[in-house]
């Protein structure tokens, strides 16, 4: 089974900032990692597929990188909609694909 | 539109069951690779169980033997039939619709709690 690693775990950042979450594969999955959002009492949301794939009608700001084991999403300039918790998947070994665990974007 | 509503959730004993149904517009389930993902309260993703268009099913670990999938084609719905129920079961369950290995489509949960 791959396992997905997400680090930090929390992060405290403000509106404008910078922000970069990263996700570890425990072994090769080529270009094959999604990244969601999901606020709290909804489901998830699609934001990137294949690494780097932006979802028709999500912001510019949101932005994914890496190919291999390590994966990174960018946050341009965080937006106070961003806060949120922000998991990566694998879409590589099928039928059950795995999430990571999760990091969790706050208000610092 | 793709539209995934749904229903069947609540509080049941261990060891009790509990049917999950996923009534579908804008897709048609029998086509599509669906899903169950949960998530406990607190806690992450977790995928649960998967039908192919084919027919073919997969479950976790963790629910196998205990929990069945399956799709009702006349009414476009899809199910969870999910028996044995433990404590650790207690989660949100989204009916998702499966694309090129990403998840586009998301209902809007429903609550299983498992507790004496």
């Amino acid at each position: 089974d791959i396992q997905l690693t997400q680090s930090p775990s929390t992060l405290s950042a403000s509106v404008g900032d910078r922000v970069t979450i990263t996700c570890r594969a425990s072994q090769d999955i080529n270009i094959w990692l999604a990244w969601y959002q999901q606020k709290p009492g909804k489901a998830p949301k699609l934001l990137i597929s294949q690494a780097s794939t932006l979802k028709s009608g999500v912001p510019s700001r949101f932005s994914g990188s890496g190919s291999g084991t390590e994966f990174t999403l960018t946050i341009s300039s965080l937006q106070p909609d961003d806060f949120a918790t922000y998991y990566c998947q694998q879409s590589y070994s099928y039928p059950l694909y795995s999430f990571g665990p999760g990091t969790k974007v706050e208000i610092k | 539109e793709v539209q995934l509503e749904e229903s069947g959730g609540g509080l049941i004993q261990p060891g009790g069951s509990l049917r999950l149904s996923c009534a579908a517009s804008g897709v048609t389930v029998s086509n599509s690779y669906m899903s169950w993902v949960r998530q406990a309260p607190g806690k992450g993703l977790e995928w649960a169980s998967v039908i192919y268009a084919g027919g073919e099913t997969f479950y976790a670990d963790s629910v196998k033997g205990r929990f069945t999938i399956f799709r009702d084609s006349s009414k476009n719905t899809l199910h969870l039939q999910m028996d044995s129920l433990r404590l650790e079961d207690t989660a949100v369950y989204y009916c998702t619709r499966v694309f090129q290995g990403v998840i586009d489509d998301w209902g809007q949960g429903t609550l299983v709690t498992v507790s004496s």
